[in-house]
């Protein structure tokens, strides 16, 4: 286990399903990120989040909707998703966003298919 | 020109061979830099980050080139567990300060 936990592994949706992935975090950061994979894609930036406050979104479209309770704990809000939504979601977390010279953590990421 | 372009391979090389990756980005104001691993199917993990003098761990050496934006990653005697995607990535400077940026990795096979 990496420290970063995300739920659930894989999803299922169609396109009228309303939906939440989860992710926490165990290490103590205090930034927490949500990429997209997908294929022949390199990773892509959706939202940062930096001492639960958003300081990033990357022009992600308006069916997606994060919220971060705590420095914990972040989730993305799926609704109205399309098939090319289909890819997989990985969370991150690092111990400050923008300063310092490390990386981040990931989850085991959430498979998701959109049908 | 693409914040961090690689290579995408595959690179298919066999046990105990030496293999070198590159990698160029285009904002000169990054400042960190490194090199992630991918199996299949799985999370991206950090395998090293890459410091100007140069690093090295284990089998693996990082190199940075400020002067040409360019990183490499060195892989000596290649191991069947060596097989994985690697990924370049740059901590962004200007509108991306602080967020990682991916390239799209390259792909190592290493065969018996």
């Amino acid at each position: 286990e990496t420290g970063v936990t995300q739920t659930p592994r894989h999803l299922v949706m169609g396109m009228t399903n309303k939906k939440s992935l989860k992710c926490e975090q165990h290490l103590g950061h205090n930034a927490m990120y949500w990429y997209k994979q997908s294929a022949k894609k390199p990773l892509e930036l959706m939202f940062v989040y930096n001492f639960k406050e958003q300081t990033e979104n990357n022009s992600v479209p308006s069916r997606f909707s994060p919220e971060c309770p705590n420095s914990s704990h972040l989730f993305l809000h799926l609704h109205t998703l399309q098939p090319e939504d289909s890819a997989l979601y990985l969370c991150a977390s690092s111990q400050d966003a923008g300063v310092g010279n490390y990386g981040y953590t990931f989850g085991s990421g959430t498979r998701l298919t959109v049908v | 020109r693409k914040e961090v372009e690689q290579d995408p391979g595959p690179f298919n090389v066999p046990e105990g061979a030496t293999v070198a990756f590159n990698c160029t980005y285009s904002n000169s104001a990054s400042q960190s830099f490194f090199w992630y691993r991918q199996d299949c199917r799985k999370e991206p993990k950090l395998l090293m980050s890459v410091y100007s003098s140069g690093n090295e761990d284990g089998r693996f050496t990082a190199q940075l080139n400020r002067a040409s934006q360019y990183i490499s990653l060195l892989i000596r005697d290649s191991k069947l567990s060596d097989s994985a995607t690697y990924l370049c990535v740059v901590k962004g400077a200007g509108r991306s300060q602080g967020n990682l940026i991916f390239g799209k990795g390259t792909k190592l096979s290493v065969k018996p």
